[in-house]
């Protein structure tokens, strides 16, 4: 069982709408959490951390962490068809030298 | 301030051949990273640095070795590729006291 499991998608939604992507995780050392965005053919770009439970907002992108459930959840508002691209969810223990990813989600975006 | 450079962008290998991948950042993090993606099995650490001398074996260091030259630079090398290596490498590097990873351009690697 990997580490960090994602549903692989691909995903689409209607330009405007709410996307939401989803994301567990197996170790419960893991205390950190990150998602990243990367568009086909580049490099993954850090985008959302969150390191408690609950809610964390940063425009348009808000990460959900639920510890208990083992869950991180990204929701992207009012989405656009340039966040149409690949969403790695990622997880840390607190020496943050081990990062375990999970396969990504594609997400489309259509205008 | 460049962050996280990677050369070669690619590279096409014969099975058997060595070669170097290369990292260097101008961020001054202590911690840099290597990792390979491949399709459906995400990014996977191969080997990972905490600071300047030290090196520690990742998810699939199998077929790599590594160097940290100085704080900056941080290689990889494959000394017999085979092409269950090919694969697209990436190289992080992360600052002190935060777990959050600035990733380089990549390195796509053919292995025939």
């Amino acid at each position: 069982q990997k580490e960090v499991e994602q549903n692989s998608g691909p995903l689409s939604v209607p330009e405007g709408a709410i996307a939401s992507l989803n994301c567990t995780y197996s170790d419960r050392v893991s205390q950190s959490f990150f998602w990243y965005r990367q568009y086909s053919g580049k490099s993954p770009e850090l985008i959302m951390s969150i390191y408690s439970n609950g809610d964390k907002e940063d425009g348009r992108f808000t990460a959900q962490l639920n510890k208990a459930s083992q869950y991180v959840s990204l929701l992207i508002r009012d989405s656009q068809p340039s966040d149409s691209a690949t969403y790695l969810c990622a997880s840390t223990p607190n020496t943050g030298n081990q990062f375990y990813f999970g396969t990504g989600t594609s997400l489309t975006v259509i205008p | 301030n460049a962050g996280v450079t990677q050369t070669p962008k690619f590279q096409v290998l014969k099975t058997g051949q060595s070669m170097t991948l290369q990292c260097a950042q101008d961020m001054n993090h202590n911690s840099m990273y290597w990792y390979r993606q491949d399709p459906g099995m995400g990014l996977r650490l191969i080997y990972y640095s905490a600071s300047e001398g030290t090196t520690d074996k990742g998810e699939v260091p199998n077929g790599y070795n590594v160097s940290r030259l100085n704080k900056r630079e941080f290689s990889l090398r494959l000394e017999s590729a085979a092409p269950s290596q090919t694969s697209v490498y990436f190289c992080a590097s992360r600052p002190e006291g935060s777990p959050e990873q600035y990733f380089g351009p990549g390195t796509r690697l053919t292995v025939t």
